[in-house]
């Protein structure tokens, strides 16, 4: 059973650069979200999807979108990469009892 | 605002001491609370949780929290430290709404002297 798998583990851009993250679960979970990690500051919610076909913004969108076009599928994309993006991104999807189950991360660095 | 604070980014226990970790929140509904570990370049593990019911929670790892309404908080415990619980901890709160998001602390940090 993998769980929530992210894709890629690492990455370097330069800046003005576009890039897509892709999370896979096979928990058949409903609702998936994808967080930013900063020093300092936790995880903050870029976005998130309660089903497949939706997304939502979460607390810090701006700069990023997202699509969910397969129940098992939360994919993260910047259109234009700004060195402001440099963080470890997480997917997570939400368990029947409320929890969250989280990827291993995604290493990204705009330069 | 709904917000989670944990007031100390960086905690160092020695090893077989006890541990307890705080975490305030303000949240304007009865909330899921929850605190989740981390281990260098890894994802959070779910250490435990509270919905509702006995305040005093068990997790994994012998790691317990307390949910004290009175006082907004969700202190994490830990009766003796292992040298492999050195790891950043964080703490979360959520609603039990149709959306499922979580708030997260800013994170700490404890390391383990031998």
């Amino acid at each position: 059973n993998a769980g929530v798998t992210q894709t890629p583990k690492f990455r370097v851009l330069k800046t003005g650069q576009s890039m897509t993250l892709l999370c896979a679960q096979d928990m058949n979970h409903e609702y998936m979200y994808w967080y930013r990690q900063d020093p300092g500051m936790g995880l903050r919610l870029i976005h998130y999807s309660v089903g497949e076909g939706t997304t939502a913004k979460g607390e810090v969108p701006d700069g990023y979108n997202v699509s969910r076009l397969k129940k098992q599928n939360f994919l993260l994309g910047l259109e234009s990469a700004a060195p402001s993006q440099t963080s470890v991104y997480f997917c997570a999807s939400r368990g029947d009892t409320g929890e969250l189950f989280f990827g291993e991360g995604s290493r990204l660095t705009v330069l | 605002a709904q917000s989670v604070t944990q007031p100390d980014i960086h905690i160092t226990v020695s090893e077989g001491a006890s541990l307890e970790l705080r975490c305030n929140y303000s949240y304007g509904a009865t909330p899921y609370l929850f605190w989740y570990v981390q281990s260098p370049g890894q994802g959070l593990q779910l250490l435990l949780k509270y919905f509702s019911g006995d305040t005093l929670v068990q997790g994994i790892k012998g790691f317990e929290a307390e949910f004290k309404r009175s006082q907004s908080s969700f202190n994490l415990r830990k009766p003796s430290v292992h040298w492999s619980d050195a790891a950043e901890y964080f703490c979360a709160v959520g609603a039990p709404s149709n959306t499922g998001k979580l708030i997260f602390g800013q994170g700490t940090t404890l390391q383990v002297k031998p």
